[in-house]
C-alpha cells in the first residue's frame, strides 16, 4: 500500500534553513505522471501549496516562497527533500507531502504531517 | 497565482442535512478541481477530483459540480464523520492553490 512519512527537526530557530524529507513506498517517482508535493498548515489556518516534483525531475514552486525553497528527489531511496531557508516564526507549520497522481493532478495520498516551530 | 474563494467560511448543519459549499477561481480553470476533507489533527483526505469524480472509499452521499470558475461540493444527508473542515484545491496550474477552507460545525 502507498505510504509517506515527513521527518525533520520538530524546532528550528530564526534565520536557520529547513529541511524535511518525505520517505515514501507503494509507489515509485519514476513512474510516468507521478509526482510528490509538499503542503502546510500554520496552526489553525488553511492549507498552503508549496512545491512540486514531478517523476521527470520537473519543479513548481509557491510563488510567494520560490526564492527560499528547494525541492529534490532520490528515486533510489524513495525519498523526496525539502529545503527552506532563512526560516522566520510565520513558518511554523504542520508541513506535510502528497503523492499527486495524474489524475487531475490530485493528491491522493498523504502523510501524517510534522509540526515545525520556528522559535528563538 | 489563480485564487481559490470558498463559501461559506463555516456553517452549522444537522445531521441528516443537505448541504453545499461552493468554490470559485479567479479564472477559468476547465474541471481542474479537487475536494478534501480535514479532520482536527489529521491530514487531509481526498474526496473528489476532476470536479466531479468520487475518490474510491469515499461514500455516495458526496458529490461534486462544476466547470471553468465555479464548482460545488454536496453532502446530501450529512453524517455525524461528516463534521469537519472542507478544502478545493485547483490543480489547472501551479502553484497548485488552495481555497480558505470550510468548516462544517453540528448545529
Amino acid at each position: 500500500q502507498v505510504t509517506l512519512r515527513e521527518s525533520g527537526p520538530a524546532l528550528v530557530k530564526p534565520t536557520q534553513t529547513l529541511t524535511l524529507t518525505c520517505t515514501f513506498s507503494g509507489f515509485s517517482l519514476s513512474t510516468s505522471g507521478m509526482c510528490v508535493s509538499w503542503i502546510r498548515q500554520p496552526p489553525g489556518k488553511a492549507l498552503e501549496w508549496l512545491a512540486r516534483i514531478d517523476w521527470d525531475d520537473d519543479k513548481y514552486y509557491s510563488t510567494s516562497l520560490e526564492t527560499r525553497l528547494t525541492i529534490s528527489k532520490d528515486t533510489s531511496k524513495n525519498q523526496v527533500v525539502l529545503t527552506m531557508t532563512n526560516v522566520d516564526p510565520t513558518d511554523t507549520a504542520t508541513y506535510y507531502c502528497a503523492r499527486v497522481t495524474p489524475a487531475a493532478m490530485s493528491s491522493d495520498y498523504w502523510g501524517q504531517g510534522t509540526l515545525v516551530t520556528v522559535s528563538s | 497565482d489563480i485564487q481559490m474563494t470558498q463559501s461559506p467560511s463555516s456553517l452549522s448543519a444537522s445531521v441528516g442535512d443537505r448541504v453545499t459549499i461552493t468554490c470559485r477561481a479567479s479564472q477559468t480553470i476547465s474541471r481542474y478541481l479537487n475536494w478534501y476533507q480535514q479532520k482536527p489533527g489529521k491530514a487531509p483526505k481526498l474526496l473528489i477530483y476532476a470536479a466531479s469524480s468520487l475518490q474510491s472509499g469515499v461514500p455516495s452521499r458526496f458529490s461534486g459540480s462544476g466547470s471553468g470558475t465555479d464548482f460545488t461540493l454536496t453532502i446530501s444527508s450529512l453524517q455525524p464523520e461528516d463534521f469537519a473542515t472542507y478544502y478545493c484545491q485547483q490543480s489547472f496550474t501551479t502553484p497548485q492553490t488552495f481555497g480558505q477552507g470550510t468548516k462544517v460545525e453540528i448545529k
